[in-house]
């Protein structure tokens, strides 16, 4: 069974400050995707990450994927209450024959104003 | 097209009756998924289709608990004497590729179970 360990579970930040959020596995995947879902609705796609060390940018957030393909990383600058959910991580097998994504449990984010 | 869309959103029974939730996934999505969430945790994995068929179901996905996706185009979830840990949100997701690129989800069906 492959496990996504997410960290922190919690993060409670100021206005302006940066963050990092973690997403580690000792499995091998595929794919690394992030999501941002808020209370009541699906989560919605941010960004996929494919090839070991990539780096991929969107505005403010910063996105990389291990080299191993093992773990991924958020890193948010100069955080806006806008920014405030649940971010989660979903990894994406290897191999032929399964379609499911593994979720972690997701780091939920307050920016407070 | 506005994306996936689930109905209804949300859902409150009796624990022993049964239910049907509903997915409308984007039109030029011939792969779809439903996932369950329950608070605190990420979504997890129940079925998936390609097209009308049914190519992978997980272990979560006891006999009570029933997919079609007719013709390859909406798909239906159905619950029979349902329990009180049933209670969670149902995710409906859809996609081009087989997930390797991300999905795009529904807004969820919120089952309560009394």
């Amino acid at each position: 069974t492959q496990l996504l360990e997410q960290s922190p579970q919690f993060l409670s930040i100021q206005e302006g400050e940066n963050l990092t959020v973690y997403c580690n596995s000792s499995s091998v995947f595929s794919s690394l995707q992030w999501y941002r879902q808020e209370p009541g609705e699906g989560p919605v796609l941010l960004v996929t990450v494919v090839t070991g060390g990539e780096v991929k940018k969107l505005k403010r957030l910063t996105f990389q994927f291990g080299d191993a393909r093992k773990d991924s990383s958020l890193h948010i600058t100069a955080a806006q209450p806008g920014d405030t959910g649940l971010y989660l991580c979903a990894g994406a097998p290897t191999g032929a024959g399964s379609y499911q994504l593994t979720f972690g449990k997701g780091t939920k984010l307050s920016v407070i104003p | 097209d506005t994306g996936v869309s689930q109905n209804p959103r949300h859902k409150i029974t009796k624990r022993g009756q049964n239910v049907t939730f509903r997915c409308d996934p984007i039109s030029e999505h011939n792969r779809l998924y439903w996932y369950r969430q329950t608070l605190g945790q990420g979504p997890e994995f129940l079925t998936y289709f390609q097209n009308e068929a049914q190519l992978e179901k997980s272990r979560l996905l006891s006999d009570r608990f029933s997919a079609e996706r007719p013709k390859g185009s909406f798909s239906t979830l159905e619950i029979q004497r349902t329990e009180q840990g049933d209670s969670a949100m149902y995710l409906c997701a859809s996609s081009i590729e087989a997930g390797v690129y991300g999905y795009t989800f529904g807004s969820g069906t919120r089952l309560t179970v009394v």
